[in-house]
């Protein structure tokens, strides 16, 4: 059975970093095997962060990866999400997700609500 | 950017009834579209995926059809717990998108 959960800050202040860590069981990130970000602003659609695949090759939103940086650490299972600079509009439900390269976000962790305020 | 439309924006049905609702996407996606289904306060779970093809332990209620830039989830007889907003996502290229999702009662 494939669980992912979020861990890290409620709480950021405008301009801090934030850094989020998913710890994934029940698979193994090979080379077909994706875990990624998701956000959901309250109320509003879901909007795609980025990708780490088992190869460590990587896919970011290009309005935001400027900002992004995602790693892996597959031995902890493991995957970190860093975003500078952040703005309260960015106060959302982060989620971490799993994907097969032939799906789409077929897993979801029960997201972390990170409120970006001063 | 691949921008994604649905519509309509709310349906209400009762239950029984045949629910279809649609997502318009900006340019061709092939057939790489996907739907979720998110209930209030929980997480979103994938549908359909790549159009057609049901997700793990989902009813056969649900169906996607399409192709190009219009697609159609439908839910052949809906009920209660169907109640829920429903997103569609493509997987063409980068950045994958959502659209705005369509809100579904069922009362």
């Amino acid at each position: 059975q494939i669980t992912l959960k979020e861990s890290g800050p409620t709480l950021v202040k405008p301009t801090q970093t934030l850094t989020l860590t998913c710890t994934f069981s029940g698979f193994s990130l090979t080379s077909d095997v994706v875990v990624g970000w998701v956000r959901q602003p309250p109320g509003k659609a879901p909007e795609w962060l980025a990708f780490i695949y088992g190869n460590d090759d990587k896919r970011y939103s290009p309005s935001l990866r400027n900002r992004l940086t995602i790693t892996k650490d597959s031995s902890k299972k493991e995957v970190v999400l860093t975003m500078n600079n952040m703005d309260p509009v960015e106060t959302a439900t982060y989620y971490c997700v799993h994907r097969t390269t032939d799906t789409s976000f077929d897993c979801w962790g029960q997201g972390t609500l990170v409120t970006v305020s001063s | 950017e691949i921008v994604l439309t649905q519509s309509p924006a709310t349906l209400s049905l009762s239950p029984g009834e045949r629910a279809t609702f649609s997502c318009r996407a900006s340019q061709s996606i092939a057939i790489y579209l996907a739907w979720y289904q998110q209930k209030p306060g929980q997480t979103p779970r994938l549908l359909i995926y790549d159009t057609f093809k049901r997700a793990t332990g989902i009813s056969a209620r649900f169906s996607g059809s399409g192709s190009g830039t219009d697609f159609t989830l439908t839910i052949s007889s809906l009920e209660p717990e169907d109640s829920a907003v429903y997103y569609c996502q493509h997987r063409q290229n980068w950045p994958w998108t959502f659209g705005q999702g369509t809100k579904v009662e069922v009362k």
